[in-house]
C-alpha cells in the first residue's frame, strides 16, 4: 500500500531564505508526482507535476525534483517571501487519476 | 478557461440526513475526482468518474456514492450522515491523455451536528 510521507511537518523561515521541502513514498510505481499549496481554508493550486519519465520541473522560483528509484522528491523554493506561507502537499498518482497525499509541510515565513 | 466549482461551499447537516455536493470541472475535462480533507486523516480519495463510468473508489463506505453526468458535472452523496463526515470536501478535474494534472476546485465546508 502507497504511503506518502512529507517531513518536517512545520518549518518556519525568515524572508529571502531558500528551502527544501521533502516527500517520500514507499512504491516506486508511479504515474506521476504533484506538489501542490494550499492556504487555509482553500482548495489546493497545483504547482508542479513531475512525470515518472522526468527528473525536474521548474517554475519561476519553484523548483520540484523526483527520484522514483528512492522514493523521494524534493520542492525547492527560491528566495522565500510572506505570501510562500501556506501548507504544501506532495501527492503520487498509482492509478492516472487517484492521488495519494502526504499530510503537508506549513511553512511560515517571516518579514 | 473558468476552473472548477464546487457548490455550496459551505453546508451544515444534522446526524441522520443525507447531502448532495456539486461539482463543475474545467471545461474539455472528462475525468472528475473526489476527495475528503479533514485534519486527522488528511486528505483521501473516494472515487473517479470518467464519462459517466466509475472508474476508481478509494476505501470509503457505501454511503458515499456519485455519479456524473453526459456534460461532466459531477454530484457526491452522502447518506445517513455522521458527525465524522464533517470535512472539506474537494472535486478535481483532468484532462485524461494528457498530462493527467489535476486542478481543483475551492471545496464544499460539511458540517455534522
Amino acid at each position: 500500500k502507497q504511503e506518502v510521507t512529507q517531513i518536517p511537518a512545520a518549518l518556519s523561515v525568515p524572508e529571502g531564505e531558500n528551502l527544501v521541502l521533502n516527500c517520500s513514498f514507499t512504491d516506486s510505481a508511479i504515474y506521476n508526482l504533484q506538489w501542490f499549496r494550499q492556504d487555509p481554508g482553500k482548495g489546493l493550486t497545483s504547482l508542479l507535476l513531475i512525470q515518472s519519465s522526468q527528473r525536474e520541473q521548474t517554475s519561476g522560483r519553484l523548483n520540484a525534483s523526483l527520484d522514483k528509484s528512492s522514493g523521494r522528491s524534493t520542492l525547492y523554493i527560491a528566495a522565500s517571501q510572506p505570501g510562500d506561507s501556506a501548507t504544501y502537499l506532495c501527492a503520487v498518482d498509482q492509478a492516472g487519476t487517484a492521488l495519494i497525499f502526504g499530510k503537508g509541510t506549513t511553512l511560515s515565513v517571516s518579514s | 478557461k473558468a476552473g472548477v466549482t464546487q457548490t455550496p461551499r459551505y453546508l451544515i447537516k444534522t446526524r441522520g440526513q443525507q447531502v448532495t455536493l456539486s461539482c463543475s470541472p474545467i471545461s474539455g475535462h472528462r475525468s472528475v475526482s473526489w476527495y475528503q480533507q479533514t485534519p486527522g486523516q488528511g486528505l483521501q480519495f473516494l472515487f473517479e468518474y470518467f464519462s459517466e463510468t466509475q472508474r476508481n473508489k478509494g476505501n470509503f463506505p457505501g454511503r458515499f456514492s456519485g455519479r456524473q453526468f453526459s456534460n461532466s458535472r459531477s454530484e457526491m452523496n452522502v447518506s445517513t450522515l455522521e458527525l465524522g463526515d464533517s470535512a472539506l470536501y474537494l472535486c478535481a478535474s483532468t484532462a485524461v491523455g494528457q498530462s493527467y494534472e489535476q486542478y481543483f476546485g475551492p471545496g464544499t465546508r460539511l458540517t455534522v451536528t
